[in-house]
This record gives C-alpha cells, structure tokens and sequence, in this order.
C-alpha cells in the first residue's frame, strides 16, 4: 500500500512568489489533514477535508493560505504571496477514522520544507 | 479545549540506558494520546496510542507508554535505548469531538555511545 505521499520535498522561494504543495493522501482515506512546524515550535493543525469538503479550516493563518481538494482524492495548499513568517515544515495526513484517525493513526507523508527568503 | 506539554526539547542517554520522555495534557474530555516519532528525513510515523482499555500500552520497537489520569500524563519509556532510536518525539491528544490532534514541542533524543 503506498503511503501518504507529498511533493515537492524541499522548496525555496523568495518573498511575495507563489508556492503550491501537493498531497497524495493513501487511497479510499477520506480524511485528510494539513499541518504545519515552524522551527523548533509544535506541530500545528492547519485544516481538515472529508472528502473534497473542508471539515475545519480554524488553522488556517490567514487568506495567503488557499487549500483545494478537487475530487476528495489529492490535496494541494497554495500560499500567495509567501512571507518569510510561512518558512517551515508542511505536513499532510490522511486516516479512514477522523477521530484520532483510527488503529493506526494518522499516516503522515514526509513533509515539505519550505524556506521563502 | 486541549493542549500537550512535553518536557525537554533535548534528551540525551546512554547506549543501553533508560529512555523517558516525558508528556502531560490537558483535555475536558476522556483523550486519545499518541506518540509519533520523526527520524531524519522523514515523516512522521506513530509508535504507540492510548484509547480506552488497559492503561499501559506498548508500541513498536519496545517503547510502551502509560495513561495516568490522576496525573494527566502520558510518558514514553524504552528500558534500553539503541543508536537507532535518536530521533524526535512528539506527544499528541485528541479529545472526543475534536478531529484533530494536538501536538507537543517534541523532544529530540540523542543517544549516546
């Protein structure tokens, strides 16, 4: 069974470009999850989607921040214009189980970091 | 409303020694707890979780972590540690009704030879 997977690994950009990051979450998973680690800080939530519909989007930081998913299958996050304050580590999971997603967790791909200068 | 705290950003032990890392929460509700674990250059991947049921748990690669209510902790213990298991650590709950998991800081183990 493939895994979560994310792309691009690494991204650097410079201060007021466009950057999208794209998730592939494990397939039949309805439940996906985007997180973000600043440096050195915890892990936070970003948003939800159950299926292509948006469960909760409270970790949203502001309206830079554009996160689609079109068909409930892959999911990507837009931020437009980036900021230098948006440097950090963007993870994407996805479960069967929204609720601490089930036996296994949270699958959780191996992240994008993004760095904007 | 919930939250992790997770004490020590960096542990460092000895080959063979004891490995304790240490996590309280906070949650109005019954938690689910979890501990990941990112090793370098990859995601995060779960070792162990609590739900309901027997309060000690064990996890992959002989870590076990025990539930105290009355102490609202959720510690990660290992009785001998590896080379192998210098990585960070993140405690993580999720109370019923929320369908998100809060994490900790994490703790970044460093194993000594």
């Amino acid at each position: 069974e493939a895994g979560v997977t994310q792309f691009p690994s690494h991204s650097v950009i410079e201060k007021g470009q466009t950057v999208t990051l794209r998730c592939d979450p494990i397939s039949g998973h309805d439940n996906l999850y985007w997180y973000r680690r600043v440096m050195g800080k915890e892990i936070k939530f970003l948003l939800h989607f159950v299926k292509e519909s948006k469960q909760d989007e409270s970790g949203m930081p502001n309206n830079r921040f554009l996160a689609e998913r079109t068909g409930g299958t892959y999911s990507t996050l837009k931020v437009q214009p980036a900021e230098l304050e948006d440097s950090g580590v963007y993870f994407c999971a996805s479960s069967q189980d929204s609720l601490g997603g089930g036996p296994d967790g949270y699958t959780f791909g191996s992240g994008t970091r993004l760095t904007v200068v | 409303a919930q939250s992790v705290t997770q004490l020590g950003s960096h542990v460092s032990v000895s080959e063979g020694a004891l490995v304790l890392l240490r996590c309280n929460y906070s949650s109005s509700v019954p938690p689910y707890l979890f501990w990941y674990v990112q090793y370098p250059n990859q995601g995060l991947q779960l070792l162990l979780k609590y739900t309901t049921g027997a309060t000690l748990v064990k996890g992959i690669n002989g870590f076990e972590a025990e539930f105290k209510k009355s102490e609202t902790s959720f510690h990660l213990t290992k009785p001998s540690a590896h080379m192998s298991d210098a990585a960070e650590y993140f405690c993580a709950v999720n109370s019923g009704g929320y369908q998100k998991v809060t994490f900790g800081t994490g703790t970044k183990l460093q194993v000594i030879p």
